[in-house]
Order: structure tokens, then sequence, then C-alpha cells
């Protein structure tokens, strides 16, 4: 495998489930990202871990929780989601931590969630 | 509120046409400007990295320009051909966003045959 695989790629669940989501990165970064993409909306960062830290937390509603066990594995733990957490969740990775300073980021697939 | 905007939203065009993606931003300090495609099913790529003080980046039959005094940066597609359909995604970093992206929502292309 190369570059950044994601599982499931597709997810149905009940909101009252908990699920979790995977990402693993060939790439040897130190940084891995979590984004949610809604229809027709922009990319909201809701994670960025740098070195197995969180660096930055936007403001995610707690039902979503965050895992790096180690630099080339990131989760999502989904606990009680809502209809509206509906998206597609994709994780990316990149060198460093600073994501917008020229350092190019590298995009999974993707998770599809829909959310009953 | 630091904002990208990218009009049209959806943009279909015959094949071998030349064309051009809008990308509009709010706030002129920025560090860089990027330019992303999504294919269906499938993560997205970079394409191109305009930084602040560059006017223009190339690669293969893509041009990006930047003008940071206007906000806005367009990308030129040269030839288009099927293949180029996707959805095109531009990202800013602006200067006190502690250097995360701040994206548009999009432009989805298609290359009639």
């Amino acid at each position: 495998e190369t570059g950044v695989t994601q599982t499931p790629r597709h997810l149905v669940m009940g909101m009252t489930n908990k699920k979790s989501l995977k990402c693993e990165q060939h790439l040897g970064h130190n940084a891995m990202y979590w984004y949610k993409q809604s229809a027709k909306k922009p990319l909201e960062l809701m994670f960025v871990y740098s070195l197995e830290e969180r660096v930055e937390n936007n403001s995610v509603p707690s039902r979503f929780s965050p895992e790096c066990p180690n630099s080339s594995h990131l989760f999502l733990h989904l606990h009680t989601l809502q209809p509206e957490d509906s998206a597609l969740y994709l994780c990316a990775s990149s060198q460093g931590e600073r994501q917008g300073a020229g350092e190019t980021q590298y995009f999974g697939p993707g998770t599809r969630l829909l959310v009953l | 509120k630091q904002e990208v905007t990218q009009i049209p939203a959806a943009l279909s065009v015959p094949e071998g046409e030349n064309l051009v993606l809008n990308c509009s931003f709010t706030d002129s300090a920025i560090y860089n400007l990027q330019w992303f495609r999504q294919d269906p099913g499938k993560g997205l790529t970079s394409l191109l990295l305009i930084q602040s003080s560059q006017r223009e980046q190339t690669s293969g039959r893509l041009n990006a320009s930047l003008d940071k005094s206007s906000g806005r940066s367009t990308l030129y597609i040269a030839a288009s051909q099927p293949g180029d359909s996707a959805t095109y995604l531009c990202a800013v970093t602006f200067m006190d966003s502690n250097y995360q992206l701040i994206w548009g929502a999009g432009t989805k292309l298609i290359i009639k045959p």
C-alpha cells in the first residue's frame, strides 16, 4: 500500500451506534489531519496531530474523538452522532504540521458516512 | 471572517476549449494559495501552490495566477480533455490563521467529449 488509506470507505450508522474510522499513511509523514466535507460546503478542519500530539482542535463536538497511537495511524471514534454529521470524512498527512506553510498535504479517499 | 469563494459552483464546456476557474479571498495578507483536484470516490490531489511572493505557477496545461491586491486567483486549463472532469478546490493560508488552510467550496467541472 502506498499513500494514505482510509477504512471503511462507506459507513451507515444509527444515532446510538459507536463506530471508528481508520486512516493509515505510508509516507513517513509527521502530521495527520481529519477533515469533514459536507455537500457543497468548504472542507472543515477537525483535528491536527503532529508527532502523535494533538495540536489543533477546531471546536469539534465531543461525539467525535480522535486517537493517534503512532505517526502512521489516525482514528476517529464516533459516538451518538446526529444526522447532520453525515458527510465525507477525509484524512490527510504532511511532512510537518504547519499545513499551510508550503507543505503539500496528501489525502486519503475518504469515508462516506451516513447517520440515520 | 476570512473566506474563500469559488464561482461558479459548476461548469460544463466542450472538449478542447480553454477555460478559467476563479477563486476569491477576503484578505490580502496570505502566505500562499493552493489549487487541488478532487475526483469522485477519491481524495484530493494538490495541483499547484503559489507563494505570496509569486504571480503564477505552471504545470503542464495548468496555469495558476495570483493577484493578492484584488484577492483573486485563477486556474487556467488549456485544451481541456474529458479526463480534466473533476471538482477543483482552492485553499488559502491567511497570515493570521495559524497556518490552517481555508477552503473554497469548489467548482465542479465537466468536459463534454
